[in-house]
Protein backbone atom coordinates (compact mmCIF):
# COMPACT_ATOMS: atom_id res chain seq x y z
CA UNK A 1 0.00 0.00 0.00
CA UNK A 2 2.07 3.08 -0.95
CA UNK A 3 2.00 5.49 2.42
CA UNK A 4 2.48 8.81 0.34
CA UNK A 5 0.11 9.08 -3.01
CA UNK A 6 1.30 11.90 -5.44
CA UNK A 7 -0.79 12.88 -8.57
CA UNK A 8 -0.70 13.90 -11.28
CA UNK A 9 1.53 11.19 -12.77
CA UNK A 10 2.40 13.76 -15.39
CA UNK A 11 2.12 16.90 -16.34
CA UNK A 12 2.57 19.65 -19.11
CA UNK A 13 2.35 23.15 -19.41
CA UNK A 14 3.38 26.29 -20.88
CA UNK A 15 6.37 28.40 -19.74
CA UNK A 16 5.18 30.81 -17.15
CA UNK A 17 2.72 28.68 -16.20
CA UNK A 18 1.81 27.36 -12.56
CA UNK A 19 2.01 23.76 -12.14
CA UNK A 20 0.25 22.12 -8.80
CA UNK A 21 1.55 18.73 -7.65
CA UNK A 22 -0.36 17.14 -5.01
CA UNK A 23 0.49 14.53 -2.16
CA UNK A 24 -1.69 12.88 0.28
CA UNK A 25 -0.66 10.83 3.23
CA UNK A 26 -2.22 8.51 5.77
CA UNK A 27 0.61 8.05 8.68
CA UNK A 28 -0.12 10.56 10.74
CA UNK A 29 3.44 10.20 12.95
CA UNK A 30 4.73 11.86 9.57
CA UNK A 31 6.54 15.03 11.02
CA UNK A 32 8.46 16.22 8.04
CA UNK A 33 7.35 17.07 4.13
CA UNK A 34 9.68 17.18 1.49
CA UNK A 35 10.08 17.37 -2.06
CA UNK A 36 12.54 16.54 -4.14
CA UNK A 37 13.15 17.34 -8.04
CA UNK A 38 15.10 14.53 -10.24
CA UNK A 39 16.96 14.63 -13.82
CA UNK A 40 17.40 12.10 -15.85
CA UNK A 41 20.47 10.05 -14.12
CA UNK A 42 21.00 12.34 -11.62
CA UNK A 43 20.51 11.99 -7.72
CA UNK A 44 16.99 13.12 -6.30
CA UNK A 45 17.45 16.90 -5.34
CA UNK A 46 15.67 18.78 -2.47
CA UNK A 47 13.77 21.44 -3.41
CA UNK A 48 12.14 22.47 -0.32
CA UNK A 49 10.50 20.70 2.77
CA UNK A 50 7.97 22.06 5.18
CA UNK A 51 6.54 20.83 8.81
CA UNK A 52 2.97 20.41 10.14
CA UNK A 53 3.30 23.49 12.22
CA UNK A 54 3.05 26.07 9.00
CA UNK A 55 0.31 26.21 6.32
CA UNK A 56 2.48 27.14 3.43
CA UNK A 57 6.62 27.94 2.65
CA UNK A 58 7.48 29.56 -0.07
CA UNK A 59 11.40 29.44 -1.27
CA UNK A 60 11.99 31.02 -4.48
CA UNK A 61 9.35 29.93 -7.55
CA UNK A 62 8.54 26.82 -5.05
CA UNK A 63 5.52 26.89 -2.27
CA UNK A 64 4.10 24.28 -0.41
CA UNK A 65 0.97 24.70 0.58
CA UNK A 66 0.00 22.09 3.56
CA UNK A 67 -3.42 21.00 5.34
CA UNK A 68 -2.80 19.11 8.02
CA UNK A 69 -5.89 17.92 8.73
CA UNK A 70 -6.94 16.67 5.65
CA UNK A 71 -3.63 15.13 5.36
CA UNK A 72 -2.73 16.47 2.14
CA UNK A 73 0.41 19.04 0.80
CA UNK A 74 1.05 20.24 -2.49
CA UNK A 75 3.92 22.09 -4.43
CA UNK A 76 2.97 24.74 -6.72
CA UNK A 77 6.01 26.03 -9.19
CA UNK A 78 5.71 30.00 -9.77
CA UNK A 79 6.42 30.88 -13.53
CA UNK A 80 8.09 27.83 -14.50
CA UNK A 81 10.64 27.55 -16.83
CA UNK A 82 11.66 24.93 -19.40
CA UNK A 83 14.45 23.84 -17.38
CA UNK A 84 11.92 23.01 -14.91
CA UNK A 85 11.31 19.91 -16.33
CA UNK A 86 12.05 16.78 -14.38
CA UNK A 87 10.42 14.39 -12.15
CA UNK A 88 9.33 15.97 -8.97
CA UNK A 89 9.20 13.24 -5.88
CA UNK A 90 7.13 14.36 -2.58
CA UNK A 91 8.25 12.19 0.22
CA UNK A 92 7.52 11.98 4.16
CA UNK A 93 9.06 10.55 7.17
CA UNK A 94 9.07 11.39 11.24
CA UNK A 95 12.43 12.00 12.58
CA UNK A 96 15.12 10.34 11.02
CA UNK A 97 13.18 7.71 9.80
CA UNK A 98 13.72 6.66 6.00
CA UNK A 99 11.90 8.86 3.64
CA UNK A 100 8.35 7.44 2.22
CA UNK A 101 7.89 8.48 -1.50
CA UNK A 102 5.13 9.02 -4.18
CA UNK A 103 4.93 7.62 -7.48
CA UNK A 104 6.28 10.75 -8.86
CA UNK A 105 5.06 13.45 -11.58
CA UNK A 106 6.71 13.64 -14.24
CA UNK A 107 6.60 18.01 -15.32
CA UNK A 108 7.37 19.00 -18.95
CA UNK A 109 7.26 22.97 -19.54
CA UNK A 110 7.05 23.52 -22.91
CA UNK A 111 7.63 26.91 -24.53
CA UNK B 1 29.98 22.59 -0.57
CA UNK B 2 31.07 19.18 -0.47
CA UNK B 3 28.32 16.50 -1.60
CA UNK B 4 27.20 12.89 -0.99
CA UNK B 5 29.93 10.71 -3.25
CA UNK B 6 29.12 7.42 -4.91
CA UNK B 7 31.30 5.31 -6.26
CA UNK B 8 31.45 3.48 -9.26
CA UNK B 9 29.18 5.75 -10.87
CA UNK B 10 28.14 2.49 -13.29
CA UNK B 11 28.60 -1.04 -13.12
CA UNK B 12 28.21 -3.78 -15.49
CA UNK B 13 27.98 -7.37 -13.92
CA UNK B 14 26.38 -11.03 -14.80
CA UNK B 15 23.84 -12.71 -13.16
CA UNK B 16 24.70 -14.36 -10.49
CA UNK B 17 27.85 -12.14 -10.19
CA UNK B 18 28.49 -9.87 -6.94
CA UNK B 19 29.35 -6.19 -6.76
CA UNK B 20 30.19 -3.53 -4.29
CA UNK B 21 28.79 0.05 -4.47
CA UNK B 22 30.59 2.37 -2.06
CA UNK B 23 29.08 5.60 -0.33
CA UNK B 24 31.03 8.46 1.57
CA UNK B 25 28.57 10.91 3.04
CA UNK B 26 29.08 14.37 3.51
CA UNK B 27 31.50 15.55 6.02
CA UNK B 28 30.19 14.95 9.38
CA UNK B 29 27.70 13.63 8.80
CA UNK B 30 26.50 10.41 10.63
CA UNK B 31 23.88 8.46 9.23
CA UNK B 32 23.81 7.19 6.00
CA UNK B 33 20.37 5.65 3.78
CA UNK B 34 20.67 3.14 0.93
CA UNK B 35 18.16 3.15 -1.86
CA UNK B 36 17.06 1.24 -5.15
CA UNK B 37 14.96 3.12 -7.81
CA UNK B 38 14.14 0.99 -10.78
CA UNK B 39 13.75 2.26 -14.00
CA UNK B 40 10.26 5.01 -14.00
CA UNK B 41 10.14 4.23 -10.14
CA UNK B 42 10.30 6.17 -6.98
CA UNK B 43 13.34 5.73 -5.03
CA UNK B 44 12.62 2.45 -2.54
CA UNK B 45 14.49 2.12 0.96
CA UNK B 46 16.65 -0.52 1.56
CA UNK B 47 18.67 -0.09 4.68
CA UNK B 48 20.63 2.84 6.95
CA UNK B 49 23.04 3.08 9.53
CA UNK B 50 23.56 5.59 12.30
CA UNK B 51 27.30 5.54 13.76
CA UNK B 52 28.15 2.38 12.30
CA UNK B 53 24.87 0.63 13.35
CA UNK B 54 21.81 -0.52 11.26
CA UNK B 55 19.48 1.77 12.34
CA UNK B 56 16.49 0.70 9.97
CA UNK B 57 15.94 -2.01 7.30
CA UNK B 58 13.62 -1.71 4.24
CA UNK B 59 13.25 -3.77 1.65
CA UNK B 60 16.56 -4.99 0.99
CA UNK B 61 17.14 -8.85 0.10
CA UNK B 62 18.57 -10.89 2.01
CA UNK B 63 21.50 -11.80 -1.07
CA UNK B 64 22.22 -7.92 0.05
CA UNK B 65 24.36 -6.71 3.13
CA UNK B 66 25.38 -3.22 4.02
CA UNK B 67 27.65 -2.27 6.75
CA UNK B 68 29.03 1.21 7.73
CA UNK B 69 32.57 1.98 9.02
CA UNK B 70 34.22 3.86 11.68
CA UNK B 71 34.60 7.13 8.68
CA UNK B 72 31.21 6.82 8.08
CA UNK B 73 31.76 5.78 4.29
CA UNK B 74 29.08 2.85 3.68
CA UNK B 75 29.23 -0.13 1.29
CA UNK B 76 26.33 -2.42 -0.02
CA UNK B 77 27.42 -5.98 -0.61
CA UNK B 78 25.03 -7.51 -3.38
CA UNK B 79 25.86 -11.06 -4.33
CA UNK B 80 23.88 -13.71 -6.56
CA UNK B 81 22.71 -10.64 -8.33
CA UNK B 82 19.50 -11.06 -10.79
CA UNK B 83 18.31 -9.32 -13.74
CA UNK B 84 15.49 -7.62 -11.63
CA UNK B 85 18.46 -6.02 -9.47
CA UNK B 86 19.86 -3.56 -12.36
CA UNK B 87 18.53 -0.11 -11.14
CA UNK B 88 19.92 2.91 -9.69
CA UNK B 89 21.22 2.74 -5.95
CA UNK B 90 21.08 6.16 -3.83
CA UNK B 91 22.90 7.05 -0.90
CA UNK B 92 21.64 9.76 1.51
CA UNK B 93 22.85 11.06 4.32
CA UNK B 94 22.26 13.37 7.34
CA UNK B 95 23.02 14.07 11.16
CA UNK B 96 20.75 11.63 13.04
CA UNK B 97 20.31 12.62 16.16
CA UNK B 98 20.86 16.88 15.21
CA UNK B 99 16.84 16.62 14.25
CA UNK B 100 18.03 17.55 10.90
CA UNK B 101 15.76 15.43 8.70
CA UNK B 102 17.17 16.44 5.32
CA UNK B 103 18.50 14.06 3.68
CA UNK B 104 21.15 14.68 0.88
CA UNK B 105 21.59 12.17 -1.64
CA UNK B 106 24.48 11.56 -4.28
CA UNK B 107 24.66 11.06 -7.72
CA UNK B 108 23.50 7.43 -7.87
CA UNK B 109 25.26 4.03 -9.41
CA UNK B 110 23.67 2.70 -12.21
CA UNK B 111 23.67 -1.09 -12.01
CA UNK B 112 23.20 -3.46 -14.95
CA UNK B 113 22.61 -7.01 -14.56
CA UNK B 114 23.29 -8.94 -17.60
Amino acid sequence: QQQVKQSPQSLIVQKGGIPIINCAYENTAFDYFPWYQQFPGKGPALLIAIRPDVSEKKEGRFTISFNKSAKQFSLHIMDSQPGDSATYFCAASSRNTPLVFGKGTRLSVIA
Amino acid sequence: AAGVIQSPRHLIKEKRETATLKCYPIPRHDTVYWYQQGPGQDPQFLISFYEKMQSDKGSIPDRFSAQQFSDYHSELNMSSLELGDSALYFCASNLGESGADTQYFGPGTRLTVL
